[in-house]
């Protein structure tokens, strides 16, 4: 079946600008996770939905971040005013519930570049 | 979330066996220990995970030490696709993943 998803997969935009990020996860997961990866790092938390909600959000760095899930399927990442320090791969993984033994399935990440 | 400790790198010949550790000393006694690892350009992908017991699948075993502060994860004979970046963490419990730096695994023909 279909893996997770992400849209677009590169994204160039300039500071200040307002951008978008898609996920598409595995049809059924009611758990997404959006993560940011910085070069020669690994993945870092951002958010966490279970369904529609938002169960996590410890990981945004500040309001500029925001992130929605409406319909408890596609999410997506929403980034005000970008800075050329949000330059990185956006990842978004599902899992089936959410639990602490679920296996997260990733996508293939957004590269943001900030100019 | 436990503090995890891996090398930074570590290498092995193709068809050899792989042994890749990670301590993680203030694991909690329900935290699970999950393997992750990414290849170049992509996204991670879920190696392995356990509590207590050993644990064998298709890719890997995973070896948990006694007191579970840390783990090994064998590749029983790695291939030039094994080269990646392997992570290792302690779940919450609801599955968040913090990842550290991990290991870089460099296979050679």
């Amino acid at each position: 079946g279909a893996g997770v998803s992400q849209t677009p997969s590169n994204k160039v935009t300039e500071k200040g600008k307002y951008v978008e990020l898609r996920c598409d996860p595995i049809s059924g997961h009611t758990a997404l996770y959006w993560y940011r990866q910085s070069l020669g790092q690994g993945p870092e938390f951002l958010i966490y939905f279970q369904g529609t909600g938002a169960a996590d959000d410890s990981g945004l760095p500040n309001d500029r971040f925001f992130a929605v899930r409406p319909e408890g399927s596609v999410s997506t990442l929403k980034i005000q005013r970008t800075e050329r320090g949000d330059s990185a791969v956006y990842l978004c993984a599902s899992s089936l519930r959410g639990e602490r033994t679920d296996t997260q399935y990733f996508g293939p990440g957004t590269r943001l570049t900030v100019l | 979330d436990a503090k995890t400790t891996q090398p930074n790198s570590m290498e092995s010949n193709e068809e050899e066996p792989v042994h890749l550790p990670c301590n993680h000393s203030t694991i909690s006694g329900t935290d699970y220990i999950h393997w992750y690892r990414q290849l170049p350009s992509q996204g991670p992908e879920y190696v392995i995970h356990g509590l207590t017991s050993n644990v064998n699948n298709r890719m890997a075993s995973l070896a948990i030490a006694e007191d579970r502060k840390s783990s090994t994860l064998i590749l029983h004979r790695a291939t030039l696709r094994d080269a990646a970046v392997y992570y290792c963490r302690g779940g919450t419990s609801y599955g968040k993943l913090t990842f550290g730096q991990g290991t870089i695994l460099t296979v050679h023909p």
